[in-house]
């Protein structure tokens, strides 16, 4: 059983494309988060949502836009796509708070930005 | 400012010998620091996770140790094998929401 997965784990796009990423989770976590792998293997958190909330929002151009419909699923949409942003985008998510602290990553969706 | 560094972009070692990795941070209270693997084209993977009270966590092969003095976590992996061959991530957690700050990682390679 898979437990964190992202779809698609490959995309190819040009600029100014509008492109979003899945994640659903089964392993019953409540807090769900976006990290950004750029090419120098920098792993930087974008955002995190606790039970379908955004509890953290680093500084991140909005035309990354969020969203939870439950707190299983955590997409994230990107409008006007840029350059800089390929890079390769991981979903992870993370047990009850106060109880358990690590994180359980997916295997990445790689976008390249054309 | 705020850093977190890890040792050399990549370390050599050979097969049975200890693989000692660095962790230091500046400007930064983590209330844990956590140790992650990553393979390539693959997420990164937990490993151990330190309180800021505790000096040393063991895991099988795995040794953490964390000086909030120093503002220094050492990783030591006994007995390396070639499948030890990885990145190695080191991660402050700030606590709350446990946003992690991750350091840039050490490739490891284990020659047989």
């Amino acid at each position: 059983d898979t437990a964190v997965s992202q779809t698609p784990k490959y995309l190819v796009t040009q600029m100014g494309n509008d492109k979003s990423i899945k994640c659903e989770q089964n392993l019953g976590h409540d807090t769900m988060y976006w990290y950004k792998q750029d090419s120098k293997k920098f792993l930087k958190i974008m955002f995190s949502y606790n039970n379908k909330e955004l509890i953290i929002n680093e500084t991140v151009p909005n035309r990354f836009s969020p969203k939870s419909p439950d707190k299983a699923h955590l997409n994230l949409h990107i409008n006007s796509l840029e350059l800089g942003d390929s890079a390769v985008y991981f979903c992870a998510s993370r047990g009850l708070a106060g109880v358990s602290y690590e994180q359980y990553f997916g295997p990445g969706t790689r976008l390249t930005v054309t | 400012s705020q850093k977190i560094e890890q040792n050399s972009e990549a370390l050599n070692i050979q097969e049975g010998k200890t693989a000692t990795l660095t962790c230091n941070y500046t400007n930064y209270s983590p209330a844990y620091l956590q140790w992650y693997r990553q393979d390539p084209g693959r997420g990164p993977v937990f490993l151990l996770l330190i309180r800021e009270n505790e000096k040393e966590k063991r895991k099988e092969r795995l040794k953490v140790t964390f000086d909030t003095t120093l503002k220094q976590s050492l990783f030591h992996i006994t007995a390396s094998q070639p499948a030890d061959s990885a990145t190695y991530l080191c991660a402050l957690d700030l606590g709350g929401y446990n946003k992690l700050i991750f350091g840039a990682g050490t490739r490891l390679a284990v020659h047989p």
